[in-house]
């Protein structure tokens, strides 16, 4: 059972650059066979993919949020991470961090609130 | 892309059963059986209860099923039980550049 943690700044000020990390355990993360996901939910508000990493380092983005999205990847730490440059106020939201053995997200992460406030 | 159309909220009482519906396009639903379906409780994070339109991962009641009609896939809540009562959301793959759609999300409550 793969087990999967947010860890990350809850207050981000804006026009500044949200970090995030994830930190995974139980599951092969550097032998493929997942993808590793970000998905956000605003307050009170259905659910948004933001993106997507394989452990080989490709990454699928979601266009609506432009190019301020990087995931990126360490192997060696378990762990892959999220950064969105330029938050607003509509940036704060609950950010889970997903596993993806086929199209469809089978393990979350609890979720960690980030708000965007100065 | 929009997010695919459900129904804000559906009702049942105990032991009923109920169908929530997620309407998409023949982008996404009406082209790939990559449906998915995710319930949440409150303050939770979402679960994985069906995915590939009608397949449900290991340890998740058969009282839920899933199926796909054209560009509409839904999910059935079969004998109906409080723990049941939740928010429940749909996501498909699709072919535009937005991978991963999901559905404006139900909320179930059970009488």
């Amino acid at each position: 059972q793969v087990h999967l943690q947010e860890s990350g700044p809850g207050l981000v000020k804006p026009s500044q650059t949200l970090s995030l990390t994830c930190t995974v355990s139980g599951g092969s993360f550097s032998s493929g066979g997942y993808y590793w996901s970000w998905i956000r939910q605003h307050p009170g508000k259905g659910l948004e993919w933001i993106g997507n990493i394989y452990y080989s380092g490709s990454t699928n983005n979601n266009p609506s949020l432009k190019s301020r999205v990087t995931i990126s990847v360490d192997t060696s730490k378990n762990q892959f991470f999220l950064k969105l440059s330029s938050v607003t106020a509509a940036d704060t939201a609950v950010y889970y961090c997903v596993s993806s053995s086929g199209y469809y997200y089978d393990y979350w992460g609890q979720g960690t609130l980030v708000t965007v406030s100065s | 892309q929009s997010a695919l159309t459900q129904p804000a909220s559906v009702s049942g009482s105990p032991g009923q059963s109920i169908t929530i519906s997620c309407t998409g396009t023949s982008s996404d639903v009406g082209s790939y059986n990559l449906v998915s379906w995710y319930q949440q409780h409150p303050g939770k994070a979402p679960k994985l209860v069906i995915y590939e339109v009608n397949k449900r991962p290991s340890g998740v009641s058969n009282r839920f099923s899933g199926s796909k009609s054209g560009n509409t896939a839904s999910l059935t809540i079969s004998g109906l039980q409080a723990e049941d009562e939740a928010d429940y959301y749909c996501c498909s793959y699709g072919e535009s550049n937005i991978l991963y759609v999901f559905g404006t999300g139900t909320k179930v409550t059970v009488l």
